[in-house]
């Protein structure tokens, strides 16, 4: 069964720093990959997804992703965090009909 | 907005006492999943649905069982709720590009 593996448990930035947050999954062959995003106190939301096609995926608020399939990787990115990004972050991937979550990226953003 | 609601929103319940949780959704979608989340283990599925009366285990499914007699309602139980249990339930449906999720259920068990 598929595994992901989050390996930025706490990340704490500055406002207009860049983020990225790493997420690996654990074996090839065709992969739908996902990034969720919950802010404090709410549900999850989506914010991107990779099916196939172009491996950079852009997403809501900015963000985007990039699918190394070589790397079995799909970190997600933000070149200047905002202060409102302040949120968990959590990767997906498909597995049949369900999805398997990381254990997240709780985010912090100072002004 | 996937029109998914939960009720209730907050519940506070003793030990050995039955739980239900309810997950409705609007748009008719086959799949439904119920999603634990624990603070360290991210969400983790514990049962889910793909069609009416067809349910399946998730990883976490001991303590618990699940219901979908109507495609709109899914519904999850606690048979006799533990303190373990003591989480947030989030639903989800599986819709087109991916799963959207239900504003959760705050379980207290005392």
């Amino acid at each position: 069964a598929q595994s992901v593996s989050q390996h930025n448990h706490h990340v704490i930035l500055s406002e207009a720093a860049s983020l990225e947050l790493g997420c690996n999954y654990s074996y090839g062959g065709t992969v739908n990959l996902f990034w969720y995003v919950q802010y404090p106190g709410q549900h999850l939301q989506l914010l991107l997804k990779y099916f196939s096609g172009d491996p950079l995926v852009k997403g809501i608020k900015g963000f985007e992703a990039e699918f190394i399939k070589s790397k079995f990787s799909f970190n997600l990115r933000k070149p200047s965090v905002q202060w409102s990004d302040t949120a968990e972050y959590f990767c997906a991937v498909r597995d049949t009909d369900k999805l398997i979550f990381g254990t997240g990226t709780r985010l912090q953003v100072f002004p | 907005d996937a029109g998914i609601t939960q009720s209730p929103r907050h519940k506070v319940t003793e030990t050995g006492t039955p739980v239900t949780l309810r997950c409705h959704q609007t748009e008719n979608h086959r799949y439904m999943y119920w999603y634990r989340q624990d603070p360290g283990h991210g969400l983790r599925l514990i049962h889910y649905s793909y069609g009416v009366k067809d349910t399946d285990k998730g990883e976490v499914s001991d303590g618990y069982s699940v219901s979908r007699s109507k495609t709109e309602d899914f519904l999850l139980t606690l048979e006799s709720a533990t303190s373990s249990q003591t989480s947030v339930y989030f639903c989800a449906i599986d819709g087109q590009g991916g799963q959207y999720f239900g504003p959760g259920t705050r379980l207290t068990v005392t």
